[in-house]
């Protein structure tokens, strides 16, 4: 079974600054996805970023990038000139990369952006 | 697209009652997600369904919990009787095979069992 272990309960940042949480994961297997979503007040969970674990190229969307280390089975999460909007819930997923079937979850990171 | 639709957002009950949470999933997903959160466990899986089939039902806590999906469009959650541990905020997701494995949620129920 897959795990997936987030070690930082809160964090904080200053409005602007970069951020980045930490994510780390057990699998045998070799293909799979890694998720992050994001949990804001309002409750629903939004995705974030997405890495296929077979592409070395780390992915990015706008001011979120991750740095993917497969051979360490490490996944964080670099947020740069941190919005207050970024304020939320963070989780870290894992999904195996036969069909959609079930995505494993972290217990979450809660990320307040101080202004 | 509307997105993935559940109804109550809140539902407040009495132990004992029987409590029944909806989903619509978004049109054309063929997976169909139930998962808790609580602040104790964070996000459990209890069931997931594939062309309204129940693929995996092993984090259904116990026999109170029923889940069904009768068509394409519409699944149930079933607790009976409900008791205060089953307080939690309730989402259900879907998904569609191309969407490399994205879940799309609901805005969850919240549910308080007095």
């Amino acid at each position: 079974a897959q795990t997936v272990t987030q070690s930082q309960p809160e964090m904080s940042v200053q409005e602007a600054e970069t951020v980045t949480l930490s994510c780390t994961y057990d699998t045998s297997e070799n293909n799979y996805y890694l998720f992050w979503y994001k949990q804001p007040p309002s409750r629903q969970m939004i995705l974030v970023i997405r890495q296929e674990a077979y592409k070395q190229q780390n992915a990015t969307e706008n001011r979120f990038s991750v740095n993917f280390q497969k051979a360490a089975k490490s996944f964080s999460l670099k947020i740069s000139d941190s919005q207050l909007g970024d304020t939320a819930m963070y989780f870290c997923a894992f999904g195996r990369s036969f069909g959609n079937e079930k995505l494993t979850f972290g217990t979450g990171t809660r990320l307040t952006i101080i202004p | 697209d509307a997105g993935v639709i559940q109804s109550p957002r809140h539902e407040v009950t009495e132990m004992g009652q029987e409590v029944t949470l909806r989903c619509k999933p978004i049109s054309g997903h063929d997976y169909l997600f139930w998962y808790r959160q609580t602040m104790m466990r964070g996000l459990e899986l209890l069931i997931y369904f594939n062309n309204n089939v129940p693929i995996d039902d092993s984090g259904m806590p116990e026999d109170r919990f029923s889940a069904k999906m009768p068509n394409a469009s519409f699944s149930t959650l079933k607790i009976q009787p409900s008791e205060p541990r089953d307080s939690a905020v309730y989402f259900c997701a879907s998904s569609h095979r191309v969407n490399t494995g994205e879940l799309f949620f609901g805005e969850g129920s919240r549910l308080t069992v007095l």
